[in-house]
């Protein structure tokens, strides 16, 4: 059974980068598409974007111009990394298989933006 | 980008009952991309729905989806004890971003 699950610093500096990254285990990262949602608390999910395996990308047009997500088939994982944060970055961030439904899903870590 | 408006916020039933969501769209949702998910606290979301009314693997079929453009409907046949959680739909038509809606808490009553 395949299983995600999300690494990373649970607390970023304002106007520094989130970095996070997605361990796939127990099958290929290969022929698949791979995701990044964010649930800021008390709301609702946000789609960040996703990565094909061949390392091409799709982002929400709203984080463009601060996001970047990237894929390591050796190391079978995938990164997301979002730059300039606020606060309004804070947010449960999942990861997920697949760049449209979700059928796989990491537990999620929590990332605080604060000094 | 294409607003998903869930209904209602917050639907209160007992275990056997039938349950029925709503996620209705601003715009029409191409080829029925639309998903839904249950999403409990301290768990991540679980798919149920792809594709308007495709059951997702393992997914027991007193879940069913329909629905197509803008208007689309989970239903929950039979209200088991482990049903009662938040539900999100989610567009992943031709235009983005990908979007959800804002969620329909199903609440034991």
């Amino acid at each position: 059974q395949v299983q995600l699950q999300e690494s990373g610093p649970g607390l970023v500096k304002p106007s520094e980068t989130l970095s996070l990254t997605c361990t796939v285990s127990g099958g290929s990262i290969s022929s698949y598409y791979w995701s990044w949602i964010r649930q800021p608390p008390g709301k609702g999910l946000e789609w960040i974007g996703y990565v094909y395996f061949s390392g091409s990308t799709n982002y929400n047009p709203s984080l463009k111009s601060r996001v970047t997500i990237s894929v390591d088939t050796s190391r079978n994982q995938f990164s997301l990394r979002l730059s300039s944060v606020t606060a309004a970055d804070s947010a449960v961030y999942f990861c997920a298989r697949g760049g449209w439904s979700h059928d796989r899903w990491g537990q999620g870590t929590l990332v605080i933006v604060s000094s | 980008e294409i607003v998903l408006t869930q209904s209602p916020g917050t639907l209160s039933l007992s275990p056997g009952e039938r349950a029925t969501l709503s996620c209705r769209a601003s715009q029409s949702v191409s080829s029925r991309y639309l998903a839904w998910y249950q999403h409990k606290p301290g768990q991540p979301p679980r798919l149920l729905i792809y594709d308007a009314s495709s059951r997702a693997t393992g997914i027991p079929d007193r879940f069913s989806g329909s629905g197509s453009g803008t208007d689309f409907t989970l239903t929950i046949s039979r209200l088991e004890p482990e049903d009662f959680a938040v539900y999100y739909c989610h567009q992943y038509g031709s235009s983005l971003p990908y979007t959800f809606g804002q969620g329909t808490k199903l609440e034991i009553k």
